[in-house]
């Protein structure tokens, strides 16, 4: 089955500053990749995603990569705020299979 | 819609009871999901079914764990007996029956076996 990697695990930055966060997966097949928020006692929720058919796609602060030779994908955010501060996490889902694969997540912290 | 609706929200409970946890999906969405989340293993897959039939349970730890879905608007999973191992938030999640559509969680069910 897919097996999805993801780095880091904890990220802290000043405000202002951008985040990186990198997942692999290992099914080449797969073909959709959905980034989630999950904030301190809440639910995760999706921020962004893209298909295996667009190499960027960008909204406002947030953009992913993907780049599907090397089979990885990341989630920039660029100018970080303290209300991005929460865990973050990758996914991947292969065709014929409804079922979403997650990265282990990322803590980010954004430092006031 | 007021999306997908889990209770209980939290559930503390003795080893050895039954747990049963439940599950309403958006309306209309035909894939449905139990997934857990413990610091450990972050967030696993536990089975999902599609149009209320089960397709994978690979991820249902044992045999003390077992899921329903007697119609679209309703699932359960059921913990018996239960365990402290077991300790972890519960989420259930449903989406559209196509492969590359967003999945919308519920906000989770606490569930503490003391």
């Amino acid at each position: 089955g897919e097996n999805v990697e993801q780095h880091p695990s904890t990220l802290s930055v000043q405000e202002g500053d951008s985040a990186v966060i990198k997942c692999t997966y290992s099914d080449s097949a797969s073909n959709y990749f959905p980034w989630y928020k999950q904030e301190l006692g809440k639910r995760p929720q999706l921020i962004i995603d893209i298909r295996s058919n667009v190499g960027e796609k960008k909204d406002q602060r947030i953009a992913v990569t993907l780049n599907k030779t090397a089979k990885h994908f990341s989630l920039h955010i660029t100018e970080t705020q303290p209300e991005d501060s929460a865990v973050y996490f990758c996914a991947a889902r292969s065709p014929g299979r409804r079922a979403l694969t997650f990265g282990s997540g990322t803590r980010l912290q954004v430092q006031p | 819609d007021a999306g997908v609706i889990q209770s209980p929200r939290h559930e503390v409970t003795e080893m050895g009871q039954e747990v049963t946890l439940r599950c309403k999906p958006i309306s209309g969405h035909n894939s449905l999901f139990w997934y857990r989340q413990t610091m450990m293993r972050g967030l696993e897959l536990l089975i999902y079914f599609n149009n209320n039939v089960p397709i994978d349970d690979s991820g249902m730890p044992e045999d003390r764990f077992s899921a329903k879905m007697p119609n679209a608007s309703f699932s359960t999973l059921k913990i018996q007996p239960s365990e402290p191992r077991d300790s972890a938030v519960y989420f259930c999640a449903s989406s559209l029956g196509h492969s590359n559509t967003e999945a919308f969680f519920g906000q989770g069910t606490r569930l503490t076996v003391v």
